[in-house]
């Protein structure tokens, strides 16, 4: 059974640029999340979804970041325009359902972002 | 307010022997999930092993158990009989139910196991 699966693995870009991520989560889950990973430090929920519906947003940072996932499957992260301080890792993990007090979470390999 | 603690910055340990990597928590809430991944120099967070709050026993997965002393609220991970492969980042992470199980996670050990 495919993994989580993101790309690209490698971004670099200028500041003011825009850029965007993709996620395809593994199949049957229900429950995709996008957690940033600041160097030295374990990653942050950013956005969470069940489904198509965005259900915890309130850590994505709304005036440069949006999200999607459409039919419910794979999701994409933007960010427009890039900020120097937004060079991080986006990891992307899905659950088979949010709501199970047993919520394993798997990750994919993440996207390495650099902005110059 | 919600809060994992990994006091160990890095970690090293002889190949073939047992390591512990601590592991604090802080929350109010009653029902929580306590996590453990691992993530190599690859990048993937890698799932080891799960512990529920009710849960009575320690979890064990293979090489990994969880001692689990939720009066004193620590959930540390045990490595038995270390590898070479073993070495990477070992994240503890901690998952709500009241806030629909997003995980928390503390901010790493980096283990190193020497041949």
């Amino acid at each position: 059974e495919a993994g989580v699966v993101q790309s690209p693995r490698y971004k670099i870009i200028e500041k003011k640029q825009p850029v965007a991520f993709w996620c395809n989560p593994i199949s049957g889950h229900n429950t995709l999340y996008w957690y940033r990973q600041n160097l030295g430090q374990g990653p942050e929920l950013l956005i969470r979804y069940e489904n198509e519906e965005a259900v915890d947003d309130s850590q994505l940072p709304k005036d440069r970041f949006s999200a999607e996932r459409l039919k419910g499957v794979d999701s994409t992260l933007k960010i427009q325009p890039a900020e120097l301080g937004d060079s991080a890792v986006y990891l992307c993990a899905s659950s088979l359902d949010g709501g199970l007090a047993k919520n394993i979470q798997y990750f994919g390999a993440g996207t390495r972002l650099s902005v110059l | 307010a919600q809060k994992i603690t990994q006091t160990q910055p890095g970690m090293f340990v002889q190949e073939k022997e047992a390591v512990t990597l601590d592991c604090t928590y802080d929350t109010s809430d009653q029902s929580y999930g306590l996590f453990w991944y691992k993530q190599p120099s690859s990048g993937e967070m890698i799932f080891l092993i799960y512990q529920g709050s009710y849960d009575e026993q320690n979890a064990t997965e293979g090489r990994y158990s969880l001692n689990f002393q939720k009066a004193r609220k620590s959930a540390n991970l045990v490595i038995s009989a270390s590898q070479l492969g073993d070495s990477a980042m070992y994240f503890c992470a901690m998952s709500l139910n009241t806030y629909g199980n997003k995980l928390v996670f503390g901010a790493g050990t980096i283990l190193r196991v020497k041949s």
